[in-house]
């Protein structure tokens, strides 16, 4: 299994282009979940997902968008970046959602908007 | 709000000594607690699930302790390598964390000096 799978690795946006961070995983998994982390803070979540057709917002939502066609893919869309959305983002996947079972984290993107 | 506190934010140990850092969380209407390792550049990856007062879990030389009652978990590294360098990322469920099923705290970043 290759797991949780995200691209690109890095991006530079200027303010006000949209761009979609692609997230896929190969387990099956029901739940998927975006985070971002900035600077001395802890993971946020921006929007999760407990199904295909089923999404709903996290914690930091505003300025984002998701959309959960397939059981697998779960791609997240900036429609209008703004420099508060440099951040690592984080796609992560559990099975279940059950709360003693782990997350399968991506290995992130680094995203920039100047 | 919820908040799940790391302390220290950060130490530097020399390679061989052993080590330990907090995660202190609400202690009312506990469900689990998550310990995660975060290398540079990689996925985070989970090293611990807690569901239980009491419960203590071992992995190779991390270990970790959970004391729901009074809300904190420490994490224990014995004989700290170079290769345990990272930042380790605790994450507390409660049934009243609406729409943040999982509460992340901010981490405490290891430097282990060979």
């Amino acid at each position: 299994n290759a797991g949780v799978t995200q691209t690109p690795k890095f991006r530079i946006l200027k303010i006000g282009q949209s761009m979609t961070l692609q997230c896929t995983q190969d387990m099956n998994h029901n739940y998927m979940y975006w985070y971002r982390q900035d600077p001395g803070m802890g993971l946020k979540l921006i929007y999760y997902s407990v199904g295909a057709g089923i999404t709903d917002k996290g914690e930091v939502p505003n300025g984002y968008n998701v959309s959960r066609s397939t059981t697998e893919d779960f791609p997240l869309r900036l429609e209008l970046a703004a420099p508060s959305q440099t951040s690592v983002y984080f796609c992560a996947s559990s099975e279940t959602g059950a709360t003693n079972e782990k997350l399968f984290f991506g290995s992130g993107t680094q995203l920039s908007v100047l | 709000i919820l908040n799940v506190e790391q302390s220290p934010q950060s130490l530097h140990v020399q390679e061989g000594d052993s080590t330990n850092f907090t995660c202190s969380f609400p202690s009312s209407n506990f469900y689990a607690l998550h310990w995660y390792r975060w290398e540079t550049a990689k996925s985070p990856e989970a090293l611990f699930v807690m569901t239980l007062n009491g419960d203590e879990k071992k992995k190779g030389r991390i270990s970790a302790t959970l004391n729901t009652k009074e809300g904190y978990s420490y994490l224990y590294i014995k004989g700290s390598q170079p290769e345990d360098s990272a930042t380790y990322l605790c994450a507390f469920i409660t049934p009243n964390s609406g729409n943040t099923p999982l509460v992340f705290g901010k981490g405490t970043r290891l430097s282990v000096i060979a």
